[in-house]
């Protein structure tokens, strides 16, 4: 089975600070993607990624950068965190555009 | 873009029951999927069905793109199916999947 591996499950940082969230797939997969889920929002694509060091921006890609310099993984950075990034970070990744995807555990991130 | 709607919002099982979760799409779509999110927020896939009709077990889907709406079906609820049920749409040529906001399926044992 494909196993998408996020580093960490609850992460608390403070306001101001630089945050990497880790993403690492197992099944040589090309296509990674990050997600965030708010209540009453669902979820939301912030960026994806189709090979390594390619890059296309989601639907809410302001305050984030991304990184993917090895096909397996795929890092989502917070240039300097704000409370409105208190979320969960949902890493995906899909063989391809006819294939399921298939979705890390989260990242609960709280940021004070 | 595609707006995706699901129903109902909430629903409550006794164990043993079967269900059925509606997710309507407003344009023609290319991949549908659907997810389960366990109270843990593992999302867990449970088909790519952008048309016809697949089956896992007590769980099927049926998706009918010509009339844009997807169907999931479970039978013989148990309570790990708790949680809440996502279907998830794109049209061609994009990877930007639009989520519905879920159905919140509670099984009682």
């Amino acid at each position: 089975d494909v196993k998408v591996t996020q580093s960490s499950r609850y992460l608390v940082k403070r306001t101001g600070e630089k945050v990497f969230l880790e993403c690492v797939q197992d099944m040589d997969h090309e296509n990674m993607f990050w997600y965030r889920q708010d209540p009453g929002l669902g979820l939301r694509l912030i960026y994806f990624s189709y090979d390594v060091k390619m890059k296309e921006k989601g639907d809410i890609p302001e305050g984030y950068s991304v990184s993917r310099e090895k096909k397996e993984r795929f890092s989502l950075i917070l240039e300097s965190a704000s409370t409105n990034q208190t979320s969960m970070y949902l890493c995906a990744s899909t063989a391809g555009p006819n294939y399921g995807y298939t979705f890390g555990s989260g990242t609960r991130l709280t940021v004070v | 873009g595609i707006q995706v709607e699901q129903s109902p919002p909430d629903l409550i099982l006794q164990e043993g029951a079967n269900s059925t979760l509606r997710c309507n799409f407003s344009d023609s779509v290319n991949n549908l999927q659907w997810f389960h999110q366990n109270p843990w927020g593992q999302l867990i896939n449970l088909f790519y069905i952008p048309s016809g009709t697949k089956q896992n077990g007590r769980l099927s889907a049926t998706t009918v793109a010509t009339e844009r709406y997807s169907l999931l079906y479970i039978s013989s609820s148990q309570t790990t199916d708790s949680g809440v049920y996502f279907c998830a749409a794109t049209t061609s040529g994009t990877y930007k999947y639009i989520f519905g906001t879920g159905t919140r399926l509670k099984v009682l044992a």
